[in-house]
C-alpha cells in the first residue's frame, strides 16, 4: 500500500524557535511533493512545493531526499500564526491525486 | 488564481436522508476532480476520482452506491451521500487539478474547495 508517514506531534515550541518536520513516503517512483498547512476545521492550503534541489520561501525551507524517501520542512523564527497542522503530500505521477500524511500539529507559544 | 467553490459549507441532516455536495471550478476547466474525506484528527483520505463524462473511480472500501459522484460538466462535480448515517459525519473536500507549478518542480497543482462539514443526527 502506498503510504505517507508523518510524526503527528504535537510540537509545542516558543516563539522564535526553529522547528523541523519530516515525512517519509513509500513509493520510490513518486514524482511530486508538497507541504500543506491546515488550520482547524478548514481546507488544506498549499504552503510550498518541494523541489528536487530544495527550496526556500521566507522562513520556510523544504528539502527532498529521494535516496531515503523523505521530505522535510524547516520553519525558522516561529510565529504564533504558524500554529496549524502541516501535511505532507505526495503525488505518484501525472494527474494522480495527492496522498496525504496524517499531519503534524504545531503549536507556537508566546 | 484557481478557485474551487464548494457548498454547502455545513450541513446537518437526519439519519437516512441524502445530502448533495457541489464542487465547482470557477475560472478553469477541470476534467478531473478528487473527493476526499477527513475524520477528526485524521488525514485526508481519497474517496474517489471524478472524471468528466465518465464514471468515477472509487478507492478500495468506498461504497460507490452510497457515495454517488456525478461530473456532468467541466466545471461541476457533485457528491451525494445517500441514506446518510452518523458514521458518515465527516469533513468532505473536493479538489481539482489546476495546472503546473510555476516553479521548477513542474508538478501538477491541486486546488481545494473549502470543504463541507456533514453532521448526521
Amino acid at each position: 500500500r502506498k503510504e505517507v508517514e508523518q510524526d503527528p506531534g504535537p510540537f509545542n515550541v516558543p516563539e522564535g524557535a526553529t522547528v523541523a518536520f519530516n515525512c517519509t513516503y513509500s513509493n520510490s517512483a513518486s514524482q511530486s511533493f508538497f507541504w500543506y498547512r491546515q488550520d482547524c476545521r478548514k481546507e488544506p492550503k498549499l504552503l510550498m512545493s518541494v523541489y528536487s534541489s530544495g527550496n526556500e520561501d521566507g522562513r520556510f525551507t523544504a528539502q527532498l531526499n529521494r535516496a531515503s524517501q523523505y521530505i522535510s520542512l524547516l520553519i525558522r523564527d516561529s510565529k504564533l500564526s504558524d500554529s496549524a497542522t502541516y501535511l505532507c503530500a505526495v503525488m505518484w505521477s501525472g494527474n494522480t491525486p495527492l496522498v496525504f500524511g496524517k499531519g503534524t500539529r504545531l503549536s507556537v507559544i508566546a | 488564481g484557481a478557485v474551487v467553490s464548494q457548498h454547502p459549507s455545513w450541513v446537518i441532516c437526519k439519519s437516512g436522508t441524502s445530502v448533495k455536495i457541489e464542487c465547482r471550478s470557477l475560472d478553469f476547466q477541470a476534467t478531473t476532480m478528487f473527493w476526499y474525506r477527513q475524520f477528526p484528527k485524521q488525514s485526508l483520505m481519497l474517496m474517489a476520482t471524478s472524471n468528466e463524462g465518465s464514471k468515477a473511480t472509487y478507492e478500495q472500501g468506498v461504497e460507490k452506491d452510497k457515495f454517488l459522484i456525478n461530473h456532468a460538466s467541466l466545471t461541476l462535480s457533485t457528491l451525494t451521500v445517500t441514506s446518510a448515517h452518523p458514521e458518515d459525519s465527516s469533513f468532505y473536500i473536493c479538489s481539482a487539478n489546476y495546472g503546473r507549478d510555476r516553479g521548477s518542480s513542474g508538478a501538477n497543482v491541486l486546488t481545494f474547495g473549502a470543504g463541507s462539514r456533514l453532521t448526521v443526527l
